[in-house]
């Protein structure tokens, strides 16, 4: 059974840092492309950022591009984003996303960041 | 940026009644090789999103045969033949043709 499980969300501080996580089993992690998509309360989806099986190609979305990183840890099955200057406009449940070509078929259950003073 | 327009944004539907979401790209969403990356999800309440058709008309795994879409080019809809009481929930379009990938802003299907 596909799962992803998405960690590190929390309270941060306008300017701060937060690493998110996504463990993922059930499947060949390193033969798929992953994403990060977030949801702001309330408001629809909005597509983060891709990375590629072997981390050849990355993607941004032009809202985050230079302060948040994508990387991911094939030995691991791990998914991660670095998310850096972060702002009040960041704060959304951030949810990976398996890419089966161009198309996301398993999504986790999402954290929470909420970027408050 | 390929932006994605939903309507209805509210569909209140009777139950065993039809539902058309219809989805609309700002550009082509034919990709060079041949293939139209453009998916319908699902989220209910409380949820995150579920894959229910991809590549326009192709439905996901589990996925019951009431959902079926259909289109081409620039023009979309997902069709629910006869809704349910499980189908409430939001339903957004999304290319996945060219980069960012671009989701529409969500069609809430609730009951009458």
């Amino acid at each position: 059974e596909v799962q992803l499980v998405e960690s590190g969300g929390g309270l941060v501080k306008p300017g701060g840092s937060l690493r998110l996580s996504c463990a993922a089993s059930g499947f060949t992690f390193s033969s798929y492309s992953m994403n990060w998509v977030r949801q702001a309360p309330g408001k629809g989806l909005e597509w983060v950022s891709s990375i590629s099986s072997s981390s050849s190609y990355i993607y941004y979305a032009d809202s985050v591009k230079g302060r948040f990183t994508i990387s991911r840890d094939n030995a691991k099955n791990s998914l991660y984003l670095q998310m850096n200057s972060l702002r009040a406009e960041d704060t959304a449940v951030y949810y990976c996303a398996r890419d089966l070509i161009r198309l996301f078929d398993y999504w986790g259950q999402g954290t929470l960041v909420t970027v408050s003073s | 940026d390929i932006v994605m327009t939903q309507t209805p944004l509210s569909s209140p539907v009777t139950l065993g009644q039809p539902a058309s979401i219809s989805c609309r790209s700002s550009q082509s969403l034919v990709h060079s090789d041949g293939n139209t990356y453009l998916s319908w999800l699902q989220q209910r309440p409380g949820q995150p999103p579920r894959l229910l058709i991809y590549k326009i008309s192709n439905r996901f795994s589990g996925v019951p045969d009431r959902f079926s879409g259909s289109g081409a080019g620039t023009d979309f809809t997902l069709k629910i033949s006869r809704v349910e009481a499980e189908d409430v929930g939001v339903y957004y379009c999304m290319q996945a043709t060219q980069f960012p990938w671009t989701f529409g802003q969500g069609t809430k299907v609730e009951i009458k």
